[in-house]
């Protein structure tokens, strides 16, 4: 079965702490995207990824990092300088930048 | 600011009703984007289109261009529909998709 498996599920963090959200995808896909989503608002991008070893900041970077050493993979790490982390993530794929986009089925962040 | 809108934010149908969900935008675009979020969270593409009309089954979304707007209809409504749909616009200046806040639907039996 061809898709995209994000994880943990749920994720807790304490303060200070940074912490890595997986994205794996078997599609194939070339382009890759971390998106936030937080009550009342719509999905908003955090960075993406056309390539493997290039990635773009999104609207909202500040207090997250991301790699792209594999096709396959896109981790997000939530850094400490992000003050307010508690969100649920989702990441995505598509097979080029700007095509229909496939999503995985999210990380729950909350802070301890 | 947010370059999408969508209307209304909440709707709730009886089953067999026919459903619009409407999304409404301010800059030029080159492709927009009907998804469903379902209770658990996760995200399923249902349509994306420049013009005109696309049906899947018993949904069927359209986008005027001229108008900046789109209607998603959902036809002879299921429970199993009820989920919250979003609306997001690719801007001709781009690559990177502007999300609505999404509608709300629940149908009941």
């Amino acid at each position: 079965d061809g898709g995209i498996t994000q994880s943990p599920k749920y994720l807790f963090r304490k303060e200070g702490q940074n912490v890595t959200l997986s994205c794996e995808q078997n599609l194939n896909h070339d382009a890759m995207y971390w998106y936030r989503q937080d009550p009342g608002q719509g999905l908003r991008l955090i960075y993406y990824s056309q390539i493997v070893n290039d990635f773009q900041k999104g609207d909202i970077a500040e207090g997250y990092s991301v790699s792209r050493e594999k096709k396959e993979s896109f981790p997000l790490t939530v850094t400490s300088a992000q003050k307010n982390p508690t969100a649920f993530y989702l990441c995505a794929s598509s097979s080029q930048e700007g095509g229909i986009q496939y999503f995985g089925a999210g990380t729950r962040l909350s802070v301890l | 600011k947010n370059e999408v809108e969508q209307s209304p934010q909440n709707l709730t149908a009886q089953e067999g009703e026919f459903i619009t969900i409407n999304c409404s935008y301010s800059v030029g675009i080159s492709a927009l984007h009907w998804l469903q979020q379902h209770p658990g969270g996760g995200i399923v593409s249902l349509f994306m289109l420049s013009s005109g009309k696309k049906k899947h089954g018993r949904l069927i979304a359209t986008i005027n261009i001229q108008e900046k707007h789109s209607s998603l209809h959902i036809t002879a409504s299921h429970p199993r529909d009820s989920a919250v749909y979003i609306c997001a616009v690719r801007p001709n200046t781009g690559n990177q998709f502007y999300f609505g806040t999404g509608t709300s639907l629940t149908v009941i039996p």
